[in-house]
């Protein structure tokens, strides 16, 4: 079946250098990625989202790039924070509801 | 304006017991959804409602599992006869009707621990 996965489960970054979080969905007819932020005991929290028209959207300190060619989709994270230490989740959609991978966790050292 | 508000934060329910968890959307939102997470994973889409239906249950399992979204209160995911693979984070989510649909507002959680 169509499924959202990641390439990475775990992360680890210095604080201050950029992060990468990388996605892979298999859905080529889903039009809508979102990021979600999940911190240890709290519900998802939206970080950024993109439609498939578009190929790069810019947040605060967050970018989410969009490459349909080969069905991948990133997050960057700017100038990483020991507050951004967290499990980020791609999530994809072709009308609700929205379908999750697995998670990547990110840790930040200071 | 609140989010969406889920209660108990934490439920323990012996082995066949019921259990019940609400959800109330954020004010203005008229769709619901129920997701549940096992640990260390992601989550997995249980039930789609609007107010007073059922848009898509086809995550939840056939049996013990029900969810309502009356036209007055919280959505409600109910779970007869618990057993310990019930055990996991039940999240629910709203979003507003129209364009944006797709995007969840999540609430913090039910853990459900059976015992």
């Amino acid at each position: 079946g169509e499924s959202v996965g990641l390439h990475l489960p775990t992360l680890s970054v210095q604080e201050g250098d950029n992060s990468i979080i990388n996605c892979a969905y298999s859905n080529s007819a889903s039009d809508y990625f979102i990021w979600y932020k999940q911190e240890s005991g709290k519900g998802p929290q939206f970080i950024i989202d993109i439609r498939s028209n578009m190929d790069k959207r810019q947040g605060q300190r967050v970018t989410v790039l969009l490459n349909k060619t080969v069905k991948h989709l990133s997050l960057q994270i700017a100038a990483t924070q020991p507050g951004d230490s967290a499990v980020y989740f791609c999530a994809e959609s072709r009308y609700t509801p929205l379908v999750f991978g697995k998670g990547t966790r990110l840790s930040v050292i200071a | 304006n609140a989010g969406v508000m889920q209660n108990p934060r934490h439920l323990v329910r012996r082995r066949g017991q019921e259990a019940r968890l609400r959800c109330s959307p954020m004010k203005g939102h008229s769709h619901v959804y129920w997701y549940r997470q096992l640990p260390e994973e992601g989550l997995k889409f249980m039930v789609y409602l609007q107010k007073e239906n059922i848009i898509d249950e086809s995550g939840m399992p056939k049996e013990r599992f029900s969810a309502e979204f009356p036209k007055e209160g919280p959505s409600i995911l109910r779970i007869q006869q618990v057993v310990r693979g019930d055990s996991a984070a039940y999240f629910c989510a709203s979003s507003p009707p129209g364009q944006g649909e797709e995007k969840l507002f999540f609430g913090s959680g039910t853990q459900l621990s059976v015992l």
